[in-house]
């Protein structure tokens, strides 16, 4: 059962240069998000997607772009990187909006931007 | 704007004993949920347990179980029997809804468990 999967894991990108993060979830979930996670900051919502075809800015979205074309699959873009996107990136999905419902992650790319 | 506020940075516990993990949040909502999430080092936030804000009892999994006091809006997760696995970051989390599942995050503490 692969739940949620983050294509790659590492990456290292020189500045100025554009990246693609894929994230694909097998569990129909109608809802997914990519956040990122800086020390001593917890996770920060980038985008997210409440469904196929749609999508809205979260907390930090400066510099990213998302897309989703089908259901299973939503993709963060970053068209010229910057030093400031060093980080760890979390794609999650959840099956509904009630407030107890878990967030299912993945397991993170790590992006390093020199 | 909702809040969650996690004062440990890190923490170590002996094998077998346990441990609280502190947490505090602020909403002015009053329907509400709250998270704890394990990340060891391998990277993964794995769920832990949920607390809902009308739930009369604390929250329980197996060794885990959440101190929710309400009116002093704290979540503290309590670890029974500490065991080497349990070394890992732990996040504690809210979540509202609206539209989208708006979750915030706390910073984090890191737990380490000593032979």
């Amino acid at each position: 059962n692969a739940g949620v999967t983050q294509t790659p894991k590492f990456r290292v990108l020189k500045t100025g240069q554009s990246m693609t993060l894929l994230c694909a979830q097998d569990m129909n979930h109608e809802y997914m998000y990519w956040y990122r996670q800086d020390p001593g900051m917890g996770l920060r919502l980038i985008h997210y997607s409440v469904g196929e075809g749609t999508t809205a800015k979260g907390e930090v979205p400066d510099g990213y772009n998302v897309s989703r074309l089908k259901k299973q699959n939503f993709l963060l873009g970053l068209e010229s990187a910057a030093p400031s996107q060093t980080s760890v990136y979390f794609c999650a999905s959840s099956r509904s909006l009630q407030r107890n419902e878990k967030l299912f992650f993945g397991s993170g790319t790590q992006l390093s931007v020199l | 704007a909702q809040k969650i506020t996690q004062t440990q940075p890190g923490m170590f516990v002996q094998e077998k004993e346990a441990v609280t993990l502190d947490c505090t949040y602020d909403t002015s909502d009053p329907s509400y949920g709250l998270f704890w999430y394990k990340q060891p080092s391998s990277g993964e936030m794995i769920f832990l347990i949920y607390q809902g804000s009308y739930d009369q009892q604390n929250a329980t999994e197996g060794r885990y179980s959440l101190n929710f006091q309400k009116a002093r809006k704290s979540a503290n997760l309590v670890i029974s029997a500490s065991q080497l696995g349990d070394s890992a970051m732990y996040f504690c989390a809210m979540s509202l809804s609206g539209g989208y599942q708006k979750v915030t995050f706390g910073i984090g503490t890191k737990l380490q468990v000593i032979p």
